[in-house]
């Protein structure tokens, strides 16, 4: 398996307040992706990046910021959490064209109250 | 723009059974990738089975084939010999090889003892 955590695993917070997902990978690949699942919708890109401080938008962008210092880390914030952002968010690592298929995290269920 | 279309949201399987799943595209690139992915109720995303589409011969990764038509652009999953363990949501996914990932919505598949 592709190692990839998501920390934290499960959180719950209130509208309003400020928060931070990370993605940690050990396998040196230099694209990391951040989704977001809802029941209807598949899997729906908010921020991807290609290196390290290298990162762009995807089309569910709004809300949310990302940070690449290191290869290895990945990190989602929401800024002001909202009840919308209710969701399970997943990271993605690829890095094409040697691995074209992507490896993804574990997922974190994510509620805003 | 390019478009996954799974237009199955839910389909069922008796045990032992042969099931297939639809999934078809749209893209104007000549050269791309095509992906199963199954999401059992543990929510890992895990990869069922890749195709090159310069690859003119079928992916089969032992109980799982695809049937890849280019030209239709169509791009369907067949389960043979269907398990308990087989049931979960499955996705497919289209990349032409770039950061950019399209996922169909899903069709979620039941497998009847």
């Amino acid at each position: 398996d592709a190692g990839i955590t998501q920390s934290p695993r499960h959180k719950v917070t209130e509208t309003g307040t400020p928060v931070t997902l990370r993605c940690h990978q050990t396998e040196n690949h230099r694209y990391m992706y951040w989704y977001r699942q809802d029941p209807g919708h598949g899997l729906r890109l908010i921020h991807y990046s290609y290196g390290v401080k290298d990162t762009d938008k995807g089309e569910v962008s709004d809300g949310y910021s990302v940070s690449r210092s290191k290869t290895e880390d990945f990190l989602l914030t929401l800024e002001s959490a909202t009840s919308s952002q209710t969701s399970v968010y997943f990271c993605a690592i690829s890095e094409p064209p040697r691995y074209n298929e992507q490896f993804f995290g574990p997922g974190t269920r994510l509620t805003v109250l | 723009a390019q478009t996954v279309t799974q237009s199955q949201p839910e389909m069922s399987v008796q045990e032992a059974e042969t099931v297939t799943l639809s999934c078809t595209y749209d893209t104007s690139e000549s050269d791309y990738y095509l992906f199963w992915y199954k999401q059992p109720p543990s929510r890992q995303m895990i990869l069922v089975i890749r195709q090159e589409a310069y690859k003119q011969q079928n992916a089969t990764e032992n109980r799982f084939s695809v049937n890849f038509q280019k030209a239709a652009k169509s791009f369907s999953l067949k389960i043979s010999d269907s398990q308990l363990g087989d049931a979960a949501m499955y996705f497919c996914v289209f990349t032409s090889g770039t950061y950019k990932y399209i996922f169909g919505t899903g069709t979620r598949l039941k497998v009847l003892a």
